[in-house]
C-alpha cells in the first residue's frame, strides 16, 4: 500500500544533541513538508521541498536542516540550535503545488523529546 | 501572527446534532482551504476542501461553507457521530499567487461528541 511513513514513533534525546527524523514516502509525491506541533499552537511548518535537491525555509525553520536527495526521502535534523526541541513533528507530501484536487498526506507523527 | 484563526479551542456535541466548527482568516489572498481531522497520536488526514470561487462544498455529512466577505468558513458535520471527536484543523493557502506550497493551519478545535 503506498503512504508516507515517519520513524521512529517515540524519540529520546539529550540536550545538546543532533537527531534526525526520517520521513519516507512510495506515493510518486513531488512535494514534501515538515510540520510541528505543540500544545495550543496548530501545525507550523519548518520546511519543504517541491522537487528532488530543492527545499525551502517555512515559518520556523532556525535550529533544523533538511536535504531532498531522493524522490521519497527527506529526514530533518533537528540541530542542538534548536531551542524548544520538544515537540510531534508530522511529515507530509503532496503531488506538487495544491491543486483544487490536491491534498497533503501526512505521516503517523514522531514525538521527539529532549531530557 | 495568525492568518488562520480557530477561536474556539473546543467544542461538545450531543451524538446526532449538528456540530459547527469555525475558521475566521486574515489574507485576503488565500483562495483555497481544507479541513483536516485529527486523532491523538496519528498525523491528520484530509476531510474536505473549498476553493474561492464556491461558497458551499458537500461531501456526505460533511459541509464547508465559505464567506469571503468576512473571510469565514464553517465546517458541518450532520449528523455527529461519537468517531467524530478528534481535533479539526483549518488550512489555508494561496494558489493564485503561487504560494501554494505553504498550508497555513489554524491551531486547532476539539470536537467531542457525547453518546
Amino acid at each position: 500500500d503506498g503512504g508516507i511513513t515517519q520513524s521512529p514513533k517515540y524519540l529520546f534525546r539529550k540536550e545538546g544533541q543532533n537527531v534526525t527524523l526520517s520521513c519516507e514516502q512510495n506515493l510518486n509525491h513531488d512535494a514534501m513538508y515538515w510540520y510541528r506541533q505543540d500544545p495550543g499552537q496548530g501545525l507550523r511548518l519548518i520546511y519543504y521541498s517541491q522537487i528532488v535537491n530543492d527545499f525551502q525555509k517555512g515559518d520556523i525553520a532556525e535550529g533544523y536542516s533538511v536535504s531532498r536527495e531522493k524522490k521519497e526521502s527527506f529526514p530533518l535534523t533537528v540541530t542542538s540550535a534548536q531551542k524548544n526541541p520538544t515537540a510531534f513533528y508530522l511529515c507530509a507530501s503532496s503531488q506538487g503545488p495544491f491543486y483544487s484536487d490536491t491534498e497533503a498526506f501526512f505521516g503517523q507523527g514522531t514525538r521527539l523529546t529532549v531530557v | 501572527d495568525q492568518q488562520v484563526k480557530q477561536n474556539s479551542p473546543s467544542l461538545s456535541v450531543q451524538e446526532g446534532r449538528i456540530s459547527i466548527l469555525n475558521c475566521d482568516y486574515t489574507n485576503s489572498m488565500f483562495d483555497y482551504f481544507l479541513w483536516y481531522k485529527k486523532y491523538p497520536a496519528e498525523g491528520p488526514t484530509f476531510l474536505i476542501s473549498i476553493s474561492s470561487i464556491k461558497d458551499k462544498n458537500e461531501d456526505g455529512r460533511f459541509t464547508v461553507f465559505l464567506n469571503k466577505s468576512a473571510k469565514h468558513l464553517s465546517l458541518h458535520i450532520v449528523p455527529s457521530q461519537p468517531g467524530d471527536s478528534a481535533v479539526y484543523f483549518c488550512a489555508a493557502l494561496a494558489i493564485l499567487t503561487g504560494a501554494n506550497s505553504k498550508l497555513t493551519f489554524g491551531k486547532g478545535i476539539t470536537l467531542s461528541v457525547r453518546p
